[in-house]
């Protein structure tokens, strides 16, 4: 079955402690996105990837880093996370150009920082 | 800048159809997007048009693109309880980045 998944689902820290959140896809797609989705703001963009080894800043990058060593896993690494990092995060994937016509989103894993 | 701009909630009752809009800023987006989400899930792509059409149906939806307003609608006919969710609107800023609107929740009352 064709999937994004992310791990943790949920997930409750404390204010500086490093924390990775896991994303993998099964569909050998190029492009791979991170979202974070806020009440009344819709989805932002963090960070996204063109293919391995190639990532770029989203709308809001602050705070987030991924890395992209492998085709199926794109990883969103916060290195001392804060209380304004509590979000519903959501990785997405696609095949590359098309306009991201078909990206595929995880079911999203829910953080709140303390 | 990109800026997507929808109406926040919905309330229709069972059987009536439901028109969700949206207006977007960048004329050049190439496609625009109707994403569902439903409680406790991620996005799932409903419908999208192409920025050439004016109009798309795909069984109960309908999406009308007004290019010259930058004015984008969906309807659903037939409102079913099952509609009730997230509808968000994203334009297609280029090949690797989707702008999105802040959602608009819909809610189907028997």
């Amino acid at each position: 079955e064709a999937q994004v998944t992310q791990n943790p689902r949920y997930l409750i820290t404390v204010t500086g402690k490093k924390l990775t959140v896991t994303c993998s896809q099964n569909m050998n797609h190029e492009y791979m996105s991170w979202y974070r989705q806020d009440p009344g703001l819709g989805l932002r963009q963090i960070y996204y990837s063109m293919n391995v080894e190639v990532t770029d800043k989203g709308d809001v990058p602050e705070g987030y880093k991924v890395s992209r060593k492998e085709k199926r896993n794109f990883p969103l690494i916060l290195e001392s996370p804060s209380p304004n990092q509590t979000s519903l995060y959501f990785c997405a994937s696609s095949k590359a150009g098309a306009s991201l016509l078909e990206q595929y989103f995880g079911p999203g894993t829910r953080l709140t920082v303390t | 800048g990109e800026d997507v701009e929808q109406s926040l909630f919905l309330s229709v009752r069972e059987g009536d159809s439901s028109v969700i809009n949206c207006t977007y800023t960048d004329s050049s987006s190439t496609y625009l997007y109707w994403y569902k989400q439903e409680p406790g899930a991620g996005l799932q792509l409903l419908t999208y048009i192409f920025s050439n059409m004016d109009m798309k149906q795909d069984q109960r939806l309908t999406v009308l693109l007004n290019k010259k307003d930058k004015h984008l609608s969906l309807r659903i006919a037939d409102t079913q309880t099952g509609d009730s969710a997230i509808y968000f609107c994203a334009e297609s800023i280029n090949d690797y980045k989707l702008s999105f609107g802040a959602g608009t929740t819909v809610t189907v009352r028997a």
